[in-house]
């Protein structure tokens, strides 16, 4: 079935640092990619969704420049956060529609410290 | 604007009896798509089950079942003869038809954990 990977699956990074997280489609060519992000005990919201070769759009709330989305290729997509801080720490999660439904990454807990 | 509603936080089931995790939606579109989906503590999403809205029978999928009541807007899952495995956070979806702002995408419920006792 298709597979989205996803890296790193937890990271621990310093306040005012960056990370970036990837979004591979490993076995179809994904031309959209959705990045969500899901709190603590909470629903998983739509951050953005990135199109390959086209500026991503962000949902209303979401920094785009402190969340930056860049989708060069159809098989990679990625999510930097910027100058991170504690308040980011959160899951992050993609999704892409190959046929047939959604596949989803494994996410990625991000914690600021 | 189309919407999720799961209004049980948390549910309690004993090994090996069944229950149903309720699942209410509100979409003005006449083809729409339902999905349930279990995260366990990993978070990683499993898809379970699909039920779109012009299929005449609810959907079956090994030991799940989707109770689907069109005129209700209802979409409830069932998970027959309930294991340990099955303890972990359950989200009802459905895909967002409002292309302002995004295409495609799921929307989720705000989720049901079911705990499962031995």
């Amino acid at each position: 079935g298709a597979v989205v990977s996803q890296h790193p699956s937890r990271v621990i990074c310093k306040s005012g640092t960056s990370v970036k997280i990837e979004c591979r489609s490993l076995d179809f060519q994904a031309t959209t990619m959705f990045w969500y992000r899901q709190f603590p005990k909470q629903s998983l919201m739509l951050m953005a969704t990135s199109n390959e070769g086209s500026k991503a759009t962000y949902e209303q709330g979401v920094e785009k420049d402190k969340f930056l989305i860049n989708h060069a290729s159809l098989t990679l997509s990625t999510l930097t956060v910027t100058s991170a801080h504690p308040e980011d720490s959160s899951f992050y999660i993609c999704s892409a529609r190959p046929l047939g439904g959604y596949t989803f990454g494994s996410g990625t807990r991000l914690t600021v410290v | 604007a189309q919407k999720i509603t799961q209004t049980q936080p948390g549910m309690f089931v004993q090994e090996k009896e069944a229950v149903t995790l309720d699942c209410t939606y509100d979409t003005s579109d006449q083809s729409y798509g339902l999905f349930w989906y279990k995260q366990p503590s990993s978070g990683e999403m499993i898809f379970l089950i699909y039920q779109g809205s012009y299929d005449e029978q609810n959907a079956t999928e090994g030991r799940y079942s989707l109770n689907f009541q069109k005129a209700r807007k209802s979409a409830n899952l069932v998970i027959s003869a309930s294991q340990l495995g099955d303890s972990a956070m359950y989200f009802c979806a459905m895909r967002d038809l409002n292309y302002g702002g995004s295409q495609g995408n799921l929307i989720f419920g705000k989720g049901t954990k079911l705990s499962v006792k031995p």
